[in-house]
């Protein structure tokens, strides 16, 4: 069965130091990751997706098949960078399309002064 | 362009009693999807509508969740009877139709609080 492993509950770090957000997962089939972010008092919002390797807000990831990881990194933090951060696995419906996310268990990021 | 609406925002409830959630998805999004976080867990899968039709409701917990979207637009996620375990937050996310793994766009979620 699929699984997304987040190690981390709560991940602390001084503002300009860098950021490693850990993501494991589990899945026979070819991997689609994201990650979403839930800023305080807001909705998740999807942060990035590993198919369009793109950086948003400083934060990159890069999918890594053979460790089956899918960390999300950014070389300095930023205060507003605080939030709770999950990374999802995406599993195709084969009935009618679309597709249901399994979700880690979130890291939460506190930047500090 | 309004985004993914929920209602309401917070329910508290006695144990046995009934509570209906609702969910306005994105206008135009065919894929509504409702999911749970219930304390100290992960955000789970509940079940995924295309239109009004059910595609996948794996992850349902048991036959006192009912779901429901008629005319292909709001759906309602009814508990009947509620249990304490059924505590958590539950989330509604949508998005468009098509054959590429698309963005959901979620909810801000209700909180059920189940005394």
């Amino acid at each position: 069965a699929q699984r997304v492993t987040q190690p981390e509950k709560l991940l602390s770090v001084f503002k300009g130091a860098p950021v490693e957000l850990k993501c494991n997962y589990s899945y026979s089939g070819s991997p689609e990751l994201f990650w979403y972010v839930q800023y305080s008092r807001q909705r998740l919002q999807l942060l990035l997706r590993h198919i369009s390797r793109e950086s948003i807000k400083g934060f990159t990831a890069d999918l890594n098949k053979g460790e089956t990881s899918f960390h999300l990194k950014k070389p300095f933090a930023q205060e507003e960078d605080s939030a709770m951060y999950y990374c999802a696995l995406s599993i195709p419906i084969l009935t009618g399309g679309g597709n249901k996310l399994t979700f880690g268990t979130g890291t939460q990021l506190k930047v500090e002064l | 362009e309004a985004g993914v609406t929920q209602f309401p925002s917070h329910s508290v409830i006695e144990k046995g009693q009934t509570v209906t959630l609702r969910c306005d998805p994105i206008s135009g999004h065919d894929n509504l999807y409702w999911y749970r976080r219930v304390m100290g867990k992960e955000i789970k899968f509940l079940l995924h509508f295309v239109k009004e039709s059910k595609q996948d409701e794996s992850g349902m917990p048991n036959n006192r969740f009912l779901a429901e979207r008629t005319g292909g637009t709001y759906s309602t996620l009814k508990v009947q009877p509620a249990e304490l375990e059924d505590s958590g937050v539950y989330f509604c996310a949508s998005s468009p139709l098509g054959g590429m793994v698309y963005e959901q766009y979620f909810g801000p979620g209700t909180r059920l609080t189940v005394t």
